[in-house]
């Protein structure tokens, strides 16, 4: 089955320096790569995604990169505010075209932006 | 609109009970999933919907764990004589379609004692 890494598990930025999380993943046959925020106690909120066939997508001061070559894709925040501090999770699915919606999750990274 | 939610927020049971936890998806939406996060992990992956019928159930780590979405809507996920291990936060999310954003609900925190 799928098997997602993502590095690292802890980042600590000075405010509004940027922070990059990297992600890698074991099945070629994925191509949706959702990125999830996780708050202290609170459910997870996707923030930005990205499929297949597109290489990079962004969202004001969010941004991510596909490399399907290479099996790997990263976040990147600039700009970083205090509110930005939480775990963030990255994600793969194979879609519905395998009937195969279930989405597995990386370890995730603890974000701690130093005012 | 409303999100998904979930009863109970926290649950506290003994070794050896039945517990079932209810998810309530967004209006419309016809996949559901359940997730299991343990302390300091990501989501794992229990079961997927897709409408009333369990589409993929791979998850599941044993016939301890059961889940039903008879309406098509709100699901129940049931786990038998509950073991110290189940213990973790039990996540719902619901989808409006196949291969569309998943929406997460806040969670079952299940404390087996």
């Amino acid at each position: 089955g799928e098997n997602v890494e993502q590095h690292p598990s802890t980042l600590s930025v000075q405010e509004g320096d940027s922070a990059v999380i990297k992600c890698t993943y074991s099945d070629s046959a994925s191509n949706y790569f959702p990125w999830y925020k996780q708050e202290l106690g609170k459910r997870p909120q996707l923030i930005i995604d990205i499929r297949s066939n597109v290489g990079e997508k962004k969202d004001q001061r969010i941004a991510v990169t596909l490399n399907k070559t290479a099996k790997h894709f990263s976040l990147h925040i600039t700009e970083t505010q205090p509110e930005d501090s939480a775990v963030y999770f990255c994600a793969a699915s194979k879609g519905s075209n395998f009937g195969n919606e279930k989405l597995t999750f990386g370890t995730g990274t603890r974000l701690t932006i130093i005012p | 609109g409303a999100g998904v939610s979930q009863t109970p927020s926290n649950k506290v049971t003994e070794k050896g009970k039945y517990v079932e936890l209810r998810c309530d998806p967004i209006s419309g939406h016809t996949a559901l999933y359940w997730y299991r996060q343990s302390l300091g992990q990501g989501p794992e992956f229990l079961i997927y919907f897709q409408g009333t019928g369990a589409a993929d159930d791979s998850g599941l780590p044993n016939d301890r764990f059961f889940a039903v979405r008879p309406e098509g809507s709100v699901s129940t996920l049931k786990i038998q004589r509950t073991e110290r291990g189940d213990s973790a936060v039990y996540l719902c999310a619901s989808s409006l379609g196949d291969g569309d954003t998943q929406y997460f609900g806040p969670g079952t925190r299940l404390t087996v004692l």
